[in-house]
């Protein structure tokens, strides 16, 4: 069974942009979430989408926003780029087991 | 303030020891408590899941300890490898399979040199 899938890896942006990232979750899960780990913050938690709706939203501003499609994959997307905004997004996905939950191996955005 | 609080914040072992990671936490109500291990630049990959009624388990030479009434929990590694190099973080959830609950510690940055 293939992993959790995130592109692109890399990715470098100037102030004011907008990016777009792409998660594929394991064949069969219906949950996504996304997070930003930051070495000063370490791991937060953005959202979660489960059947294309948003289930839970994190304490992060309007400029960050996801969507998730009938196939369960994942987008989100941060407008307005901020030097602030670097760091690496993880999106992980989950399925019918408890307690389980599978990260990718993230999308490194870089925000000059 | 962080509900998830991790120690050491980082250390160095010889390959072949053991070493103790800590994890406290204040997440109330405790619904489960899980370590990951995560390589740099890479996803973090689960090591153990436990809920309040389990008070240890392994994952190789991984095994991870908690007390729900002290609300503590302890990963331990033994015989390490250089392979064990990586940060391990702590995650504490309040509520089952809601992610948007989930606690994260800090981690801690083990280095195992040869």
């Amino acid at each position: 069974k293939a992993g959790v899938t995130q592109t692109p890896r890399y990715l470098i942006k100037t102030r004011g942009q907008q990016v777009t990232l792409s998660c594929s979750p394991i064949s069969g899960h219906r949950s996504v979430s996304w997070y930003q780990q930051t070495p000063g913050q370490g791991l937060q938690f953005l959202f979660e989408y489960f059947s294309e709706t948003q289930r839970n939203k994190g304490n992060f501003p309007g400029r960050f926003s996801g969507r998730q499609f009938s196939n369960s994959r994942s987008e989100m997307n941060v407008s307005t780029l901020e030097l602030g905004d670097s760091a690496l997004y993880l999106c992980a996905s989950s399925g019918k087991v408890q307690y389980e939950q599978y990260f990718g191996p993230g999308t490194r955005l870089t925000v000059t | 303030k962080n509900q998830v609080e991790q120690s050491p914040q980082s250390l160095i072992i010889l390959e072949g020891k053991n070493c103790t990671l800590q994890c406290n936490y204040t997440v109330s109500p405790f619904s489960n408590l899980r370590w990951y291990k995560q390589d740099t630049g890479r996803g973090p990959v689960s090591l153990t899941i436990m809920t309040f009624s389990e008070n240890t388990k392994s994952n190789g030479r991984y095994t991870a300890t908690l007390d729900a009434d002290t609300k503590q929990s302890s990963l331990h590694i033994t015989a390490s490898q250089l392979s064990d190099s990586a940060s391990y973080i702590c995650v504490v959830s309040a509520l089952a399979d809601s992610w948007g609950k989930l606690q994260f510690g800090a981690g801690t940055q083990v280095v195992v040199t040869p």
